[in-house]
C-alpha cells in the first residue's frame, strides 16, 4: 500500500530559525514528490517538485531534498518569517494519476 | 478572481439534508477532483473526472455523488447528509498532461452536519 508519512505533527519555532521537515514514502512505481503549503482556510499550493534525478531544489527560502535510495525528503525553512505559519503536505505521485498525500506537518512561526 | 472558485465557502446544516457544493475553473484544465480533509489525515479522494463523459469513484465515494456539468463546473452532492460528512472540501484541477501533476486548488467548502 503506498503511504506517505511526515514528521514532525506540528512545529512551533521562533521567527527568523530554521527548520527541517521530514517525508518517508512507500509509493512505487515512483515518478515525482511535491511539497505544498497551505495556508489556514486556504487550499493547498505547490512550493516545489522534486523528480527521481533531483536531490536538492531551492524555491526563495525553501529548499526541498530527495533521496530515492532511502525514499526520503526533507523541506527546509531558512529564516523563518510570520507568513510560512501553515500546514506543509508531502505528496507523491505513482505515474501521473496515482497520488498519495501525507497528512501534513503544522508549523507555527512566532515572534 | 480565484482560478478554481467553490461555493458554498462555508456550509452548515443537518442531518438527512441534500447538500450541493460546486466548483468552477478558469484553467482549461480538463481534469478535475474532489477530495476531502478531515483533522489528522491526508487529503483523500471522493471523485474524479478526465471529461464530461467521464466520472471516477476515489477512495471514499459512499455517500456522494458528482456531475461534471461542462468542462469548467464539477459539483459534490451529500443526497442525505451525516454528521460524519463534516469536513473541509477541496475542488483541484489538472491539465491532462506535461505539468507533472501538479494540482492546483480551490480554497475549500467548509461543511458542517449537525
Amino acid at each position: 500500500k503506498n503511504q506517505v508519512e511526515q514528521s514532525p505533527q506540528s512545529l512551533i519555532i521562533l521567527e527568523g530559525k530554521n527548520c527541517t521537515l521530514q517525508c518517508n514514502y512507500t509509493v512505487s512505481p515512483f515518478s515525482n514528490l511535491r511539497w505544498y503549503k497551505q495556508d489556514t482556510g486556504r487550499g493547498p499550493v505547490s512550493l516545489t517538485i522534486m523528480t527521481f534525478s533531483e536531490n536538492t531544489k531551492s524555491n526563495g527560502r525553501y529548499t526541498a531534498t530527495l533521496d530515492a535510495d532511502t525514499k526520503q525528503s526533507s523541506l527546509h525553512i531558512t529564516a523563518s518569517q510570520l507568513s510560512d505559519s501553515a500546514s506543509y503536505i508531502c505528496v507523491v505521485s505513482a505515474g501521473y494519476q496515482k497520488v498519495t498525500f501525507g497528512t501534513g506537518t503544522k508549523l507555527q512561526v512566532i515572534p | 478572481d480565484a482560478d478554481v472558485t467553490q461555493t458554498p465557502r462555508n456550509r452548515i446544516t443537518k442531518t438527512g439534508k441534500r447538500i450541493m457544493l460546486e466548483c468552477s475553473q478558469t484553467k482549461g484544465h480538463d481534469r478535475m477532483y474532489w477530495y476531502r480533509q478531515d483533522p489528522g489525515l491526508g487529503l483523500r479522494l471522493i471523485y474524479y473526472s478526465f471529461d464530461v463523459k467521464d466520472i471516477n469513484k476515489g477512495e471514499i465515494s459512499d455517500g456522494y455523488s458528482v456531475s461534471r456539468q461542462a468542462q469548467a463546473k464539477f459539483s459534490l452532492s451529500l443526497e442525505s447528509a451525516i454528521p460524519n460528512q463534516t469536513a473541509l472540501y477541496f475542488c483541484a484541477t489538472r491539465p491532462t498532461a506535461g505539468n507533472t501533476g501538479e494540482l492546483f486548488f480551490g480554497e475549500g467548502s467548509r461543511l458542517t452536519v449537525l
